[in-house]
């Protein structure tokens, strides 16, 4: 089975500081990561994914994740945070293997304070 | 708007009553999901199409619970019989699957959010 665990239900930081959103998961084998994020009354935005290659994957609006393979971890980051960044972040995973379903975590709730 | 509809986005039901959703993808996408979302938790997983057929269920989704994707394109999800605990938020998203290996990511609809009373 796979899961995803977000350790943290919020983060507060100020505005101009750097985010991060902590990401583990558990799967066999390699996994593919997605991290979105999802604004009051909205669907579910692609953020950014990590397939294979670099470790280090740039996505949208600035934000970046590593992938780290020893620590079953895909953190997300920005390196500065604006108050629009104030929204419900989620991480999934899903296997290699030909199921195509993502597994989320709970979220985390990111609040930037101006 | 050419991403991925969902229709109604709310329904509020009384319980034993029958309710449908449908979800319109991104045009070129084969393989279209549901999710369902409740308060506090992340999307679960509730069944798949590949094209028309259906290749997955999740054990979440109970014999009360069918989902039809006809012609390929648009989905349906009809709840029946419906009961409090099938309030949530339903997601249907969809992907473009080229080949085995490559995979791209999932495109989400804006839910439709129901509330059994």
């Amino acid at each position: 089975a796979q899961s995803v665990a977000q350790p943290e239900d919020q983060v507060n930081v100020a505005e101009g500081n750097p985010l991060t959103v902590k990401c583990t998961y558990s799967v066999s084998g390699n996994p593919y990561l997605f991290w979105y994020v999802q604004y009051p009354n909205r669907g579910l935005q692609f953020l950014l994914k990590y397939i294979t290659g670099d470790n280090l994957v740039k996505g949208s609006y600035g934000f970046e994740a590593e992938f780290n393979k020893s620590q079953t971890s895909f953190h997300l980051k920005k390196p500065s945070a604006l108050v629009s960044d104030s929204a419900l972040y989620f991480c999934a995973v899903r296997g290699r293997s030909n199921d195509y379903k993502l597994s989320f975590g709970a979220g985390t709730t990111v609040t930037v304070r101006a | 708007d050419t991403g991925v509809s969902q229709d109604p986005r709310h329904k509020i039901t009384k319980r034993g009553q029958n309710v449908t959703f449908r979800c319109d993808p991104i045009s070129e996408h084969n393989r279209l999901y549901w999710y369902r979302q409740t308060l506090g938790q992340g999307p679960e997983f509730l069944t798949y199409f590949q094209n028309e057929a259906q290749l997955e269920k999740s054990r979440l989704l109970s014999d009360r619970f069918s989902a039809e994707r006809p012609k390929g394109s648009f989905s349906t999800l009809e709840i029946q019989r419906t009961e409090q605990g099938d309030s949530a938020m339903y997601l249907c998203a969809s992907s473009l699957g080229l080949r085995e290996g490559i995979y791209n990511e999932q495109f989400f609809g804006p839910g439709t959010r129901l509330t059994v009373l």
